[in-house]
């Protein structure tokens, strides 16, 4: 399974754009990159999935650069209700390993 | 469609005492794990299943149990519960084949004193 670094935590302001990279140097050729999203006292939500390029859908955007090493998640024009921590899953199938995630805090 | 639900949603055991949570989901997915999340942490695999008969170890398994008697239901249970499995468990479920999304459950935050 490949391991993902993400930062830690993140601050920005209601309207701005978020974007939260995450690393995976050692991402396999199956791997697909998958974005979650965690409210406090509730499960993990899916957000975004890609496996290269730019994927778009109606929460945000994922970028994807050539070598994959590496992903962006975009969150457009944030709000309050953003604050969440985010996770980035890389791998292939079933089993999917959750890192710490980011920890993002949206202010007014 | 109720999704993934989860009963209960908190309970204190004493150490030394057994009991089951519970996870059901209506959606008919094959595939059904548990996860257990401490504070400050990310979310780490117990044990899963791929479809009813069938279950496996994750990362984190000892001192838990699964069956998958039906594929609606997979219940987790604790054999003697210790302060260290003190934690918020989550149940999920996500069709089999390629990288479907997962569904998670609502959680069950448990205390054992």
């Amino acid at each position: 399974l490949a391991k993902t670094t993400q930062p830690i935590s993140m601050d920005s302001y209601e309207g701005q754009e978020v974007n939260i990279t995450c690393s995976h140097n050692n991402i396999a050729t199956n791997d697909y990159i998958t974005w979650y999203q965690q409210f406090p006292s509730q499960g993990p939500r899916f957000i975004i999935q890609g496996y290269k390029t730019k994927v778009t859908n109606e929460v945000a955007s994922l970028f994807i650069p050539a070598d994959r090493k590496s992903s962006t998640l975009s969150l457009p024009r944030v709000s309050l209700s953003d604050t969440a921590v985010y996770y980035c899953l890389v791998g292939y199938g079933q089993n999917f390993v959750f890192g710490p995630g980011t920890r993002l805090s949206v202010l007014p | 469609n109720a999704g993934v639900t989860q009963t209960p949603k908190f309970q204190v055991l004493k150490t030394g005492q057994s009991m089951t949570l519970q996870c059901a989901q209506d959606m008919n997915h094959e595939y059904m794990s548990w996860y257990r999340q401490d504070p400050g942490m990310g979310l780490r695999l117990i044990h899963y299943s791929v479809g009813a008969g069938i279950t496996d170890q994750g990362e984190v398994p000892n001192g838990y149990n699964v069956s998958r008697s039906t594929t609606e239901d997979f219940p987790l249970r604790l054999l003697s519960a210790a302060p260290s499995q003190t934690s918020v468990y989550f149940c999920a479920s996500r069709r089999t084949g390629g990288n479907t999304e997962a569904f998670f459950g609502q959680g069950t935050r448990l205390t054992v004193v």
